[in-house]
């Protein structure tokens, strides 16, 4: 079954160590977007990759960074995270133009 | 600056109650409106897009674009449609979507 895979589900890191979150997708898609969702918040588009091309938001800061060495595989890293961003972090991805997006399930990050 | 607005946290309805979800948004183009649903457990899912006009296990979604709204409704509810949806609006149609939304409304269909 074609999906977005989000490992771990869960992760746990300390307050200033960088961690990386991964994203996988079986669906051969080009663009992958990670989004960050704080409790009772709306989802909120960190960037996305267009194939190679990296599209960070304005508003996202410096601490977050994102690689995509292959059309299957993106990472969000974060770092030196703090105690504000204990969020859950969704990765989606989309063929393109006017495709809708698929999400993964998410990995919920907790800063200690 | 685009914003999309889902002005309750919570809607409760009994089995057989008509649901609106109620959906504003602030765009100065013209919008690409969706609908995306949870369900307890699962991912993030498309329901209903403004465009393809039509209607995902009983939901149906008209935009308005005058009172710029893009409400979801469904005459019947139904148990299995209690989940959380989100309304999203993408700000750059025409081009891989970049969709801002809403803060969600928790549906509940109890007996």
């Amino acid at each position: 079954d074609a999906m977005v895979i989000q490992n771990p589900r869960y992760q746990v890191t300390q307050f200033g160590k960088p961690v990386t979150l991964s994203c996988s997708q079986t669906l051969n898609h080009n663009v992958m977007y990670w989004y960050q969702q704080k409790s009772s918040q709306a989802p909120k588009l960190l960037f996305h990759y267009y194939d190679k091309d990296f599209n960070n938001e304005a508003d996202t800061p410096d601490n977050f960074q994102s690689r995509r060495p292959n059309t299957s595989f993106c990472f969000l890293d974060i770092r030196s995270p703090g105690l504000g961003d204990a969020a859950m972090y969704l990765c989606a991805t989309s063929r393109g133009v006017g495709s809708p997006l698929h999400f993964g399930n998410g990995t919920r990050l907790t800063v200690t | 600056a685009q914003r999309v607005t889902q002005p309750e946290k919570l809607l409760s309805v009994f089995k057989g109650a008509p649901v609106e979800l109620k959906c504003n948004y602030s765009y100065s183009g013209s919008p690409e409106l969706f609908w995306y649903v949870q369900y307890s457990r699962q991912r993030l899912q498309l329901l209903l897009r403004h465009i393809s006009r039509e209607s995902i296990k009983g939901f149906t979604a008209d935009l308005n674009k005058g009172e710029t709204s893009f409400h979801l409704k469904k005459p019947f509810a139904q148990e299995e449609d209690s989940a959380m949806y989100y309304c999203a609006l993408n700000k750059r149609p025409g081009t891989a979507s970049k969709l801002t939304f809403g803060t969600g409304t928790r549906l509940q269909v109890t007996l």
